[in-house]
């Protein structure tokens, strides 16, 4: 069955840089989800989209933005880097506004030096 | 603000073994699911079980099993027949408030032994 699927894999930045990424979502799924997990830490909401619009926003930075596009793949768009954006970062995605469950792609891991 | 604790960092049991994760939550919600992931050390996160709280029947799927004491908000996950392959970070989720997102606990590290 198809999966969640986040590219880059892995992605090395240096501070101050900016870092796109991608999140392609289980075919007819309309609700996008990025979580960031940093090291030995529980994965933290940052936003979620459902049919292209925002659907629910946690605990993002504002340095950060991220959008659902027509074809239901979303971007997470991190500028100005800092040391403490090194984390994991899950997209993961659902069908429909209902709790239903959230199938977690593999994660991009984001290395800030 | 919604929490979801799980107070066992963590744990191990012999291979074969039956092991029970705990898991309590706090939510306002009248209908919703919880949700237990495994993270192995490829940090994938995988759906293990999840439970519809509108059902009194316990959630089974194969070797995992919960129980789920909705007036507690209490929602353990029980491994029977422990394998190697279930050693990884175990996290319990609750929906948050007003939305989808999931809350997650700390996480329990479980290690199975040979």
């Amino acid at each position: 069955a198809a999966g969640v699927i986040q590219s880059p894999r892995h992605l090395i930045k240096e501070k101050r840089e900016t870092a796109t990424l991608k999140c392609y979502p289980i075919p007819r799924h309309d609700t996008v989800y990025w979580y960031q997990q940093g090291p030995g830490q529980d994965p933290q909401f940052l936003i979620s989209f459902y049919e292209k619009m925002q659907s629910d926003k946690g605990s993002i930075p504002d340095r950060f933005s991220a959008q659902q596009f027509s074809d239901y793949h979303s971007e997470l768009n991190m500028s100005s880097l800092e040391l403490g954006d090194s984390a994991l970062y899950f997209c993961a995605s659902s069908s429909g506004q209902d709790l239903y469950e959230q199938y977690f792609g593999p994660g991009t891991r984001l290395t800030v030096t | 603000a919604q929490t979801v604790t799980q107070s066992q960092p963590e744990m191990s049991v012999q291979e074969a073994e039956t092991v029970t994760l705990s898991c309590t939550y706090d939510t306002s919600e009248n209908n919703y699911y919880l949700f237990w992931y495994k993270q192995p050390p490829s940090r994938q996160m995988i759906l293990v079980i999840r439970q519809e709280a509108y059902k009194q029947q316990n959630a089974t799927e194969n070797r995992f099993s919960v129980n789920f004491q909705k007036a507690a908000k209490s929602f353990s996950l029980k491994i029977s027949d422990s394998q190697l392959g279930d050693t990884a970070m175990y996290f319990c989720a609750s929906p948050g408030e007003y939305g989808n997102k999931l809350v997650f606990g700390a996480g329990t590290i479980l290690r199975v032994k040979s």
